[in-house]
């Protein structure tokens, strides 16, 4: 599985958009690019999955340039109640990932 | 919420004993994951289960061993527990391979190894 570097922290304020970057220099072919979110005390959760370009839910948005070494997950406006762990991930086909540390994101009023 | 329930949910014990973990699941899904988190290190997977008593390492499966003898239970055991398996462990599910399909989390067991 290709390894994945991110921030280990990142500090914004309510009402920002969050820009949380991803690099991925050995992603292989078949491999898809997915984002949990953890809030404290409690396990993950899925947030986002894309594979190229853009991908856009109601919590999220990933951008995935062309040559896929990298990704960012963009959080609209966020509120406190986004403050979290968040792990990037390459992921295949395979029965297991591998979860990094993460990002340690804290939002201030 | 996915139907996923760990017990117990807190758990004090003295180095040397046996310990059970219990994941129970309601959704019928076919894999299951147990997971270790400590700080500093994120969460790391001890063993998984792609079937009823098919089972598979992680990467820190040392001193762990699993049972899943219903689709709806895997079992984690600390044969004879080390203050190093202090920890919260965390139950995962997923209806297929976990690298194309959302895994679903337990709410997590904290345990004190004295």
């Amino acid at each position: 599985l290709a390894k994945t570097t991110q921030p280990i922290s990142m500090d914004s304020y309510e009402g920002q958009e969050v820009n949380i970057t991803c690099s991925h220099n050995n992603i292989a072919t078949n491999d898809y690019i997915t984002w949990y979110q953890q809030f404290p005390s409690q396990g993950p959760r899925f947030i986002i999955q894309g594979y190229k370009t853009k991908v856009t839910n109601e919590v999220a948005s990933l951008f995935i340039p062309a040559d896929r070494k990298s990704s960012t997950l963009s959080l609209p406006r966020v509120s406190l109640s986004d403050t979290a762990v968040y792990y990037c991930l390459v992921t295949n086909r395979d029965d297991k990932i591998i979860f990094g540390k993460g990002t340690r994101l804290h939002i201030l009023p | 919420d996915a139907g996923i329930t760990q017990s117990p949910r807190h758990k004090v014990t003295e180095t040397g004993t046996p310990v059970t973990l219990r994941c129970h699941q309601t959704e019928n899904h076919r894999y299951m994951y147990w997971y270790r988190q400590d700080p500093g290190h994120g969460l790391r997977l001890i063993h998984y289960s792609y079937g009823v008593k098919d089972t598979d390492k992680g990467e820190v499966s040392d001193g762990y061993s699993v049972s899943r003898s219903k689709t709806e239970d895997f079992l984690l055991t600390l044969e004879s527990a080390t203050s190093s398996q202090t920890s919260v462990y965390f139950c995962a599910i997923s209806s297929g391979t976990s690298g194309y399909n959302e895994q679903f989390f337990g709410p997590g067991t904290r345990l004190t190894v004295l």
